[in-house]
C-alpha cells in the first residue's frame, strides 16, 4: 500500500460543483502539502500545514480551501470549481527536522467542463 | 524570493550517452537543493538533495548532480543514460530556514533506444 493516498485518482466534475480531494498518509509526518501540477508550469505550492493546528496559504491558494482533519489527514476543497482548476493535484508530506524532502501521493486528476 | 530555472523543455539523449538536465536557482540565503522525477502517471520521487558539503552529490538510479555556487547551477548528470531513464525531471530549491520548496517547471528526458 502506499504510504500518501489520494482519492480520487481522477474526476470530472462541472463548473460551480463543489469538489474535495483526499489525502492520507500512513508515514507518520507532521507536516502536509498540496501541490497543483500543470504542463510548463511545474508544481506550484496552494495551501501547507505543519500540524494539526497549523494551516497555512501557498502561492496560488486562491478558490481553495483546506482542512486538516487529523495528523494523517489534509484534505483539499474547491468550493465552486471552474475551468481553470482543471490541473493534477499531488498531497506531499515530510518531517520536522526533515532539510526539505517531500514524499508525494500518486496524484488527483481533476477536470472541470 | 527564492525560485529555479530549468531552461529546456525536453531533452534527448540516446541510450549509452551522458546525460545532462540544468538547473539554475536564486535566493537570498544559503540553498537547499534537490532534484525529483516523476515517471507517468506516478507521483514525484526524491531523487538526490544538496544540504552541504562536497559539491557533487549522489543519488538514487545512479544520477548525481553538481552545486556550483558561483554558477548558482545545480546540474543533474548520469553518465550512461537507460531508456527508462525517460521521464519528467523537476529541480526544487529551498531557502535554510524556509521550509517550502520552490519547483522549476521540468524537463522532459527523452532517452533513444
Amino acid at each position: 500500500d502506499a504510504d500518501v493516498t489520494q482519492t480520487p485518482r481522477n474526476r470530472i466534475t462541472k463548473t460551480g460543483k463543489r469538489i474535495m480531494l483526499e489525502c492520507s498518509q500512513t508515514k507518520g509526518h507532521d507536516r502536509m502539502y498540496w501541490y497543483r501540477q500543470d504542463p510548463g508550469l511545474g508544481l506550484r505550492l496552494i495551501y501547507y500545514s505543519f500540524d494539526v493546528k497549523d494551516i497555512n496559504k501557498g502561492e496560488i491558494s486562491d478558490g481553495y480551501s483546506v482542512s486538516r482533519q487529523a495528523q494523517a489527514k489534509f484534505s483539499l476543497s474547491l468550493e465552486s470549481a471552474i475551468p481553470n482548476q482543471t490541473a493534477l493535484y499531488f498531497c506531499a508530506t515530510s518531517f520536522l527536522g526533515n532539510t526539505g524532502e517531500l514524499f508525494f501521493g500518486e496524484g488527483s486528476r481533476l477536470t472541470v467542463l | 524570493a527564492q525560485s529555479v530555472a530549468q531552461p529546456e523543455d525536453q531533452v534527448n539523449v540516446a541510450e549509452g550517452n551522458p546525460l545532462t538536465v540544468k538547473c539554475t536557482y536564486s535566493v537570498s540565503g544559503n540553498p537547499y537543493l534537490f532534484w525529483y522525477v516523476q515517471y507517468p502517471n506516478r507521483g514525484l520521487q526524491f531523487l538526490l538533495k544538496y544540504i552541504t558539503g562536497d559539491n557533487l552529490v549522489k543519488g538514487s538510479y545512479g544520477f548525481e548532480a553538481e552545486f556550483n555556487k558561483s554558477q548558482t547551477s545545480f546540474h543533474l548528470k548520469k553518465p550512461s543514460a537507460l531508456v527508462s531513464d525517460s521521464a519528467l525531471y523537476f529541480c526544487a530549491v529551498r531557502e535554510g530556514g524556509n521550509n517550502r520548496l520552490a519547483f522549476g517547471k521540468g524537463n522532459q528526458v527523452v532517452v533513444i533506444p
